[in-house]
C-alpha cells in the first residue's frame, strides 16, 4: 500500500514549455486535490475532484488544468509555464463520504517544480 | 474568505518543555480542523482531526482542543523530544472536504 505517489519528484522548465505532473492513489479515495506550496504563502488548492468524473476550481487555477483520469489518478498540466508557477506541488486524496466530516486527507512527496 | 492564522511563525524550546502552538481561523462554519506535520523536503502527515462537534483529540503526547465560536484552535506537545522538530500546519475543511492552511508554525527542539 504506497498511499499517494507523485511524479516527478522534481523537475526543471524554462518559460513557455509544458508538463504533466501526475498523481495517484491505492486507497480507493473519491477525492483528490492538487495544492501548491510557496514559501510565505502555506499551501493553496489549485483544483480537486470531489469524485471520479468531476472536478472544480480551487483558489488559484490560473495557469493550470486538470484530469481526473480514473478513479486512482489525478493529474495536473501547466499548458505554458511561467515563472511564477515555480513552487512545490502536492497531491492528496480522502475518502470524501458524502456527510463524512471526519476523512482525513493523506498527501503525496511532493513535486519540486522551478521554472526559469 | 476563510483566513487561517498561526502564531508563532517560528518557535525554539530546549528538550522537555511542553508547548503549544495557536491557530485561529476567521469563518466558524467548518466541518473540522486537522493538525499536520511537516519534515523538511516531505510530503504532510496527518497528527489529529477533530470534527466540528468535538472540543479535543489527543494522540499520545499531542493533544488538539478547538473553540469554533471563538475560532481558535491549539496542539500541545507534552515532553518535547528533537524528533518533534518540524512544522506544524493546521487546517480547516469547508464544504467539499477543501483544505484552509495556516502558514504554519516552524518548530525547533533544542537537545
Amino acid at each position: 500500500n504506497a498511499g499517494v505517489t507523485q511524479t516527478p519528484k522534481f523537475q526543471v522548465l524554462k518559460t513557455g514549455q509544458s508538463m504533466t505532473l501526475q498523481c495517484a492513489q491505492d486507497m480507493n479515495h473519491n477525492s483528490m486535490y492538487w495544492y501548491r506550496q510557496d514559501p510565505g504563502m502555506g499551501l493553496r488548492l489549485i483544483y480537486y475532484s470531489a469524485s471520479e468524473g468531476t472536478t472544480d476550481k480551487g483558489e488559484v487555477p490560473n495557469g493550470y488544468n486538470v484530469s481526473r483520469l480514473n478513479k486512482r489518478e489525478f493529474s495536473l498540466r501547466l499548458e505554458s509555464a511561467a515563472p511564477s508557477q515555480t513552487s512545490v506541488y502536492f497531491c492528496a486524496s480522502t475518502q470524501g463520504r458524502r456527510g463524512h466530516s471526519t476523512d482525513t486527507q493523506y498527501f503525496g512527496p511532493g513535486t519540486r517544480l522551478t521554472v526559469l | 474568505k476563510q483566513e487561517v492564522t498561526q502564531i508563532p511563525a517560528a518557535l525554539s524550546v530546549p528538550e522537555g518543555e511542553n508547548l503549544v502552538l495557536n491557530c485561529s481561523f476567521t469563518d466558524s462554519a467548518i466541518y473540522n480542523l486537522q493538525w499536520f506535520r511537516q519534515d523538511p523536503g516531505k510530503g504532510l502527515t496527518s497528527l489529529l482531526l477533530i470534527q466540528s462537534s468535538q472540543r479535543e483529540q489527543t494522540s499520545g503526547r499531542l493533544n488538539a482542543s478547538l473553540d469554533k465560536s471563538s475560532g481558535r484552535s491549539t496542539l500541545y506537545i507534552a515532553a518535547s523530544q528533537p524528533g518533534d522538530s518540524a512544522t506544524y500546519l493546521c487546517a480547516v475543511v469547508q464544504g467539499a472536504q477543501k483544505l484552509v492552511f495556516g502558514q504554519g508554525t516552524r518548530l525547533t527542539i533544542n537537545p
